[in-house]
This record gives structure tokens, sequence and C-alpha cells, in this order.
């Protein structure tokens, strides 16, 4: 089946300092990435949709000057969480759909943040 | 808008069937998913089912769709504790868009 990869797995960073999350589809072009947001013991709540070459949609309510999303290639995109804050501590979950748009979407394993 | 609703706990005795529900309230959804994730780890698609179907079977996993009540519901067969996680259901529109999902059902499976 087809493989979604993140990277890092989790990390730990200084409140003020940015963090660059990586999503990659392994064994498939995927054009369309999404990239979802949990906190403990609640749903993944949808952050923004990225089309490849073009910019991220963004949901209401989610700053796109503090999420940045970058989705050069058909294989990987990316989510820049800048100047974190405490409040940005969280789950960031990545997945993908195929060229084809077809009917499933593979997730990534999950990045775990926690902002000091 | 959109909503779809779960039960928040269920628990059952290893080797019984569980039942997992699940309500949406959008009548276009073209997909409907179920999700596992197990404590700390992303999300495992268990399985899906198109709209214009009713049931779905897979080994121990059965998906009901009734469409006209807009409820969607899991069965498990024997029942492992392994089938401990969290369970989500989740809709989609049509291909390309982002999947809504319910808030999870915790299934706790005792031995």
């Amino acid at each position: 089946g087809a493989v979604v990869s993140q990277h890092p797995s989790w990390v730990i960073c200084k409140s003020g300092t940015s963090v660059k999350i990586e999503c990659r589809s392994l064994d498939f072009q995927a054009t369309t990435m999404f990239w979802y947001r949990q906190f403990p013991k609640q749903s993944l709540m949808l952050m923004a949709t990225s089309n490849e070459g073009s910019k991220a949609t963004y949901e209401q309510g989610v700053e796109k000057d503090k999420f940045l999303i970058n989705h050069a290639s058909l294989t990987l995109s990316t989510l820049t969480v800048t100047s974190a804050h405490p409040e940005d501590s969280s789950f960031y979950i990545c997945s993908a759909s195929g060229t084809s748009g077809g009917e499933t979407q593979y997730f990534g394993p999950g990045t775990r943040l926690l902002v000091l | 808008g959109e909503d779809v609703e779960q039960s928040l706990f269920l628990s059952v005795r290893e080797g019984d069937s569980s039942v997992i529900n699940c309500t949406y309230t959008d009548s276009s959804s073209t997909y409907l998913y179920w999700y596992k994730q197990e404590p700390g780890a992303g999300l495992q698609l268990l399985t899906y089912i198109f709209s214009n179907m009713d049931m779905k079977q897979d080994q121990r996993l059965t998906v009901l769709l009734n469409k006209k009540d807009k409820h969607l519901s899991l069965r498990i067969a024997d029942t492992q504790t392994g089938d401990s996680a969290i369970y989500f259901c989740a809709e989609k529109y049509q291909a390309g868009t982002a999947l809504i999902f319910g808030k999870g059902t915790t299934l706790s499976v005792s031995s």
C-alpha cells in the first residue's frame, strides 16, 4: 500500500524558534496533501490543503503566516511553524491523496511538537 | 455545516463483538472511512465504504451504512486486546477534498 512518512517524528524546541516538518509520499505521487492538527484526546482538525505548485488553502482560524506550507513537488510538502509558542505544542499529521484523486487518503505517522 | 458524531467510549470483553456507531450530517458524502489510532501513533486506515453501498466486510470488520439515516457502524468480530485504540469515523464529499473526522471512540478491551 501507499506509504507516507513524516520527519521528524518528534521535536522539542524553545519558544520563538521555527520548526519545519516534512511530509513525503514514498511510493506514489501526491497532488494534494493535507495538514491536520490533533490535541490530546481530541479529533483531527484540518489546518490546510496543499496542492503541488500552488499556494495552500488554509482553514478559517489558521494563521497562514504562522504555519507556512510549501508543496514544491509531487512527493514532498513541508509545514513550518514560525516563532513557535507553547500553545503550538500538538500532534501534527499530514495525509496525501494520489494523482487520480482517488478515494483513499494515506496518513503519515505524525509529528509531536513540544514548545518549551 | 458538516458534522460527524461518535460515542466517546466503548468497553467490551475479549472475544465479544464490538460495534462502534457514527452519524453524519451531509448526505452528499461520497466515501466514509474508519481509521484506527493507537496511543502516540498516526492513523491507520481500516476500511472505507462508498456511499452507494450498504455493507462491506473485510475479515473481522463489517461496515454497515444506512444512508437514509446517515448512520455508519463498524463491527469488530472476536475483539482482541490488540484492538484497544481510538476509532475515528470520517467522511469525504468528493475526490481531492479533506476528510471530516468525528471525535473518535475509545475502545477498551478487557481480558
